[in-house]
């Protein structure tokens, strides 16, 4: 069965502090991973977009990467921001079958 | 471009009654999908169509459900009849490539229903 696995669940860290979440998955044939950010009350937003070529992709302070031999990928965010608290998205894509979704991390950035 | 369009916002309704959501994905996308999102099981697709045919209506729950896409600026969701357990919020989601591409999926901004 296509599943995507988050953790943790959720997170608080301080403002100006780094962190990582985590995803794995078991939905083959793979083909692409993603990222998204969803602030609460809006629709999700994409972060990255990897295949199975790449293994890490920046945008900003986020940084994602892919290990598709152990089906794992990581989202690190640096320098976090007050703005970064957010749930954040987990979703794979199979060929020729619709996206498999994370539940999502609830991150909370406190000052 | 406004981005993807979802009427109305929010959604307020007894029990029984018969509910429409309405999406305008963006221009020029061939791709649309329909999401429901809860706090038990996150995002969960419901249709979605390529082109404005359906390709995969796996995931609509039940009969009481029923999706169309008229035309390609155009899609609405009906519940018919609404139970409490459809609350939930409700995403539309445009896109220029089907699912397993590599072409962004852009959501708007949620329709949230209450079915008391």
């Amino acid at each position: 069965k296509n599943q995507v696995e988050q953790s943790p669940q959720s997170l608080i860290i301080l403002e100006g502090k780094n962190c990582t979440l985590q995803c794995n998955y078991t939905v083959s044939p793979f083909s692409n991973l993603r990222w998204y950010k969803q602030d609460t009350g809006r629709g999700p937003v994409s972060l990255t977009i990897m295949t199975f070529s790449e293994n890490t992709k920046s945008n900003g302070r986020y940084t994602a990467t892919l290990d598709a031999d152990t089906k794992q990928s990581s989202l690190h965010i640096t320098a976090s921001q007050l703005s970064d608290s957010a749930s954040y998205i987990c979703v794979v894509g199979a060929r020729d079958t619709p996206l498999v979704f994370g539940k999502g991390t609830r991150l909370s950035v406190i000052a | 471009d406004a981005g993807v369009i979802q009427s109305p916002r929010h959604e307020v309704t007894e029990m029984g009654q018969e509910v429409t959501l309405r999406c305008k994905p963006i221009s020029g996308h061939n791709s649309l999908f329909w999401y429901r999102q809860t706090m038990m099981r996150g995002l969960e697709l419901l249709i979605y169509f390529n082109n404005n045919v359906p390709i995969d209506d796996s995931g609509m729950p039940e009969d009481r459900f029923s999706a169309k896409m008229p035309n390609a600026s155009f899609s609405t969701l009906k519940i018919q009849p609404s139970e409490p357990r459809d609350s939930a919020v409700y995403f539309c989601a445009s896109s220029s490539e089907g699912t397993s591409g590599r072409a962004e999926q852009y959501f708007g901004p949620g329709t949230r229903l209450t079915v008391t």
